[in-house]
């Protein structure tokens, strides 16, 4: 499978800041990442797909304004949480899509805190 | 339509038995049903996945059942261990489509 990673693991920030999170495919180059959302106790919420070299596809309800995705590479995309408040506090997490059938192989996730 | 159902929300199971993890799904275009294992603070880990046209896949302690008919599989780990405790997800996709649904996880403590 897919070796995905993702940078930083954690990031604690004061609210109304803007934090950046690093989502890289090391060996294998993703045409489509994907981007989720985990808040504790729930299952993902697929927040975005991020599509090299073009604007990515936000889901419904996700405000592509405060959240900024930037796929540039085949290797590397990311996801901009813009003047973050405490409600974006949450488990950021990217996949990307390797192999049979669309698998998914998911990074390591971030730990976003918003004070 | 494109809900997967997991149940239960939580199980608990004894050292050596087995684990059971069900998963419903309505939309009958998926084609493609994987389950991942979550640790907490880590990403979701791909553990199986199986097309429908085999009704059971194996691999090491774990494995799925799929009933088309149903519109149900499910995922078995045999000989459950304490390092299996996790949260795991079932999902499905159609093929081409990309987007996996998710079931809502289920947490499974194995008690030694």
């Amino acid at each position: 499978g897919a070796v995905v990673s993702q940078h930083p693991s954690w990031v604690i920030c004061k609210s109304g800041t803007s934090v950046k999170i690093e989502c890289r495919s090391l060996d294998f180059q993703a045409t489509t990442m994907f981007w989720y959302r985990q808040f504790p106790k729930q299952s993902l919420m697929l927040m975005a797909t991020s599509n090299e070299g073009s604007k990515a596809t936000y889901e419904q309800g996700v405000e592509k304004d405060k959240f900024l995705i930037n796929h540039a590479s085949l290797t590397l995309s990311t996801l901009t949480v813009t003047s973050a408040h405490p409600e974006d506090s949450s488990f950021y997490i990217c996949s990307v899509i390797a192999g049979w059938a669309d698998t998914q192989y998911f990074g390591p996730g971030t730990r976003l805190t918003v004070l | 339509q494109q809900q997967v159902k997991q149940s239960p929300q939580s199980l608990i199971v004894q050292k050596g038995g087995i684990s059971i993890i069900n998963c419903a799904y309505e939309n009958t275009a998926f084609d493609y049903f994987p389950w991942y294992q979550q640790f907490p603070g880590k990403g979701p880990a791909l553990l199986i996945a199986i097309r429908p046209d085999v009704s059971e896949k194996k691999e090491g302690r774990f494995t799925i059942s799929f009933n088309k008919s149903a519109k149900q599989f499910s995922l078995h780990i045999m000989d459950s261990q304490p390092g299996d405790s996790a949260t795991y997800f079932c999902a499905a996709n159609v093929q081409g489509a990309q987007k996996l649904v998710f079931g809502q996880g289920t947490r499974l403590t194995i008690n030694p």
